[in-house]
């Protein structure tokens, strides 16, 4: 497909148990952005990757949670020993440019920790 | 410290009228400012964006103001239409930066 995807769109995990975040962005773009949003909350920023330039880790809640990005593409966010406050949907977005309006989000892998 | 606030969770207006949904900031770092419509299921989409050397930017039925002395912005649609109907965040980034800071969004509903 032509937009950003991520996989898999829904994850129920245990507390204490590790998980995996997928995304796969648009061709091209430089950028990627993560991004998680609470229940009746905002979009958290969590971490940025633009081209070969060290990311940009500054939201990252806790060293629980990392991510890289492989060959300049695909995107792995980790969250290690999960916790219930870790629940939440996760968005990964792209961009051709640094320009934040250049954005297109995924859908989301919906996160639920028991 | 939220830095981007959206402080009417809800909206209801009648199909046809307008819809005004507002922000407010409080980084005077930031420079550009977004709005992004997400429905259900799916990502949030880039709705229309304002610089700060602008006070308005207008993009069809949708039209951004910007207040940099009282750090306001907001989005005006008129004439409302049921598919407008969507959580709308307001987002604020300081130029090639990357990153955006949202609000935590305005749930609009048009009614028929």
């Amino acid at each position: 497909g032509a937009g950003v995807s991520q996989s898999p769109s829904n994850k129920v995990t245990e507390k204490g148990k590790d998980v995996e975040l997928r995304c796969d962005p648009i061709s091209g773009h430089t950028a990627l952005y993560w991004y998680r949003q609470s229940l009746g909350q905002g979009l958290e920023f969590l971490i940025y990757f633009q081209g070969n330039s060290a990311p940009d880790k500054s939201g990252l809640p806790s060293d629980r949670f990392s991510a890289e990005r492989t060959g300049g593409s695909v995107s792995t966010l980790t969250i290690q020993r999960t916790q219930q406050e870790d629940s939440a949907v996760y968005l990964c977005a792209s961009s051709p440019t640094q320009a934040a309006g250049d954005q297109f989000f995924g859908p989301g892998t919906r996160l639920t920790v028991l | 410290d939220q830095q981007v606030k959206q402080n009417s969770p809800s909206l209801s207006v009648q199909e046809g009228r307008i819809s005004i949904l507002n922000c407010d900031y409080t980084n005077s770092m930031f420079d550009y400012f977004l709005w992004y419509k997400k429905y259900p299921a799916e990502g949030p989409t880039f709705l229309i964006s304002i610089s700060s050397i602008k006070d308005k930017n207008e993009d069809g039925r949708f039209t951004v103001f910007l207040n940099k002395s009282a750090k306001h912005l907001s989005l005006h649609i008129v004439p409302s239409q049921p598919g407008d109907s969507a959580v709308y965040f307001c987002a604020a980034s300081v130029t090639n930066a990357g990153k955006s800071t949202f609000g935590d969004g305005t749930t609009l509903t048009v009614k028929p």
